[in-house]
């Protein structure tokens, strides 16, 4: 089992749809979550960090369940630009500050 | 501005020739770390490190080989050893206090002549 799982997708959706990325994460010791965006040939960038509690910014809303090791990613009314791969990544805080990259999901907006 | 800057943008090796990847940060970031990353793939560890004069192997060291004199710089060689090399390699650094996450440099392409 991987460390961190995603659905690769792709997500087909049409500009103003509301799309949702999952992913879970093996390691109970996981203590920092995040999620990128990294387009075609291109270094990931950091889109935002998950609480617990939940956070959202703009369209983007992240939200975490650590009873069920699941981190999800919440995209309402997509633009083109949001076309791109969605990374989940998940940070242990201890041995080594080992962080662990998803695969990604590929996500096309059209028009 | 800060940031992590690596060179060159595009790379191409021969065959049995040892070539080296540069990445540099001016974030003041204690931890580096170096990923390949393959067409369609998520991205692997090569190998990381916390504080000067100290690196661990990830998940395929394999073939590479890094250096941390300064704080600033972590080099990747890539050597004769590596027989798949052409992929995009990515150097990241992060901030080990708190819950930071890790900022990338745009990367480097290798291609095998």
């Amino acid at each position: 089992r991987k460390e961190v799982e995603q659905d690769p997708g792709p997500f087909n959706v049409p500009e103003g749809a509301t799309v949702a990325f999952n992913c879970t994460y093996s390691n109970s010791a996981s203590q920092s979550f995040f999620w990128y965006r990294q387009d075609c040939r291109k270094e990931p960038k950091l889109l935002m960090s998950v609480y617990s509690s939940g956070n959202e910014d703009g369209r983007f809303t992240a939200q975490l369940n650590r009873a069920s090791q699941y981190i999800s990613l919440l995209i309402r009314d997509s633009k083109l630009s949001d076309s791109a791969t969605y990374l989940c990544v998940v940070s242990l805080n201890t041995g080594g500050f080992k962080t662990i990259f998803g695969a990604g999901t590929r996500l096309f907006v059209k028009a | 501005d800060g940031g992590i800057t690596q060179s060159p943008k595009y790379l191409f090796r021969k065959e049995g020739q040892n070539v080296t990847l540069s990445c540099e940060q001016n974030l003041n970031h204690d931890a580096m770390y170096w990923y390949r990353q393959d067409p369609g793939q998520g991205l692997r560890l090569i190998y990381y490190s916390q504080i000067v004069n100290d690196f661990q192997k990830g998940d395929i060291a394999e073939g590479y080989s890094v250096s941390r004199e300064k704080k600033e710089s972590f080099p990747l060689t890539v050597t004769s050893a590596q027989k798949n090399p052409t992929a995009f390699y990515l150097c990241a650094s992060r901030d080990l206090s708190g819950v930071q996450p890790q900022h990338f440099g745009d990367g480097t392409r290798l291609s095998i002549l």
